[in-house]
């Protein structure tokens, strides 16, 4: 299965500020996935990130807020712009496994807004 | 909207006893997958069932897909302390086919 390298691992950020996570892939994937865990919650998808066009956005969030970039078939970064506090939360990033059908996630971001 | 439900939240079990949990979806799910999220950890994959009333073992960990494809479980026999962290079934969407997880069931063993 493919080998996320997901980062920063964690940060301590101040509100209004904005943070990039980046994930990088060891092989090519055609969709790379966001989701967000918020403490002891499950995980929700935010976005779809798509290579050579525009990410695809679940209900309740904009690209205004979380705006991703897909430069190429292995990299993915997702922007949280103007954090507040409620932003704290585990962000992950995810693709699909075409041998064993299920997805890999990179080892998360855990961000604390301030 | 299609839901994943799972039960219970939370499970407290001593070493050695067994450990069941619950999937159930809104909707006929065309797989199901396991996954485990260890404390402080990402969500690894476990497992997918496809098959009616499919059953798969991994070890001490056996899974089951309902007949109508709409429920699954996941059994641990004899858990060890190494069995400890939250497990999440998840099913594609009827409409988009991204995985929906389920609420995910966390799981303490005392030693």
């Amino acid at each position: 299965s493919a080998v996320i390298s997901q980062k920063p691992s964690r940060d301590i950020c101040q509100r209004g500020t904005s943070l990039t996570i980046q994930c990088q892939v060891d092989s090519q994937v055609t969709m790379m996935f966001w989701y967000r865990q918020q403490p002891g919650q499950s995980l929700t998808l935010i976005a779809t990130a798509n290579q050579g066009s525009e990410a695809t956005y679940e209900s309740g969030f904009v690209i205004d807020k979380f705006p991703i970039s897909r430069p190429n078939l292995t990299f993915s970064t997702l922007t949280v712009s103007n954090m507040s506090p409620e932003d704290s939360s585990i962000y992950l990033c995810s693709v699909g496994d075409s041998v064993n059908y299920g997805y890999t996630f990179g080892s998360g971001t855990r961000l604390t807004v301030v | 909207g299609q839901q994943v439900m799972q039960i219970p939240q939370y499970q407290h079990v001593q070493e050695g006893e067994d450990f069941t949990t619950y999937c159930n979806s809104s909707t006929t799910l065309s797989n199901i997958q396991w996954y485990k999220q260890r404390p402080g950890g990402h969500p690894v994959f476990l497992i997918q069932l496809v098959k009616s009333g499919e059953v798969k073992k991994q070890k001490r960990l056996t899974f089951q897909f309902g007949e109508a494809k709409k429920n699954s479980s996941l059994h641990i026999t004899a858990t060890q302390t190494t069995d400890v962290g939250t497990y999440f079934c998840a099913g594609p969407s009827s409409n988009t086919g991204k995985l929906i997880f389920g609420q995910g069931t966390t799981l303490q063993v005392k030693p």
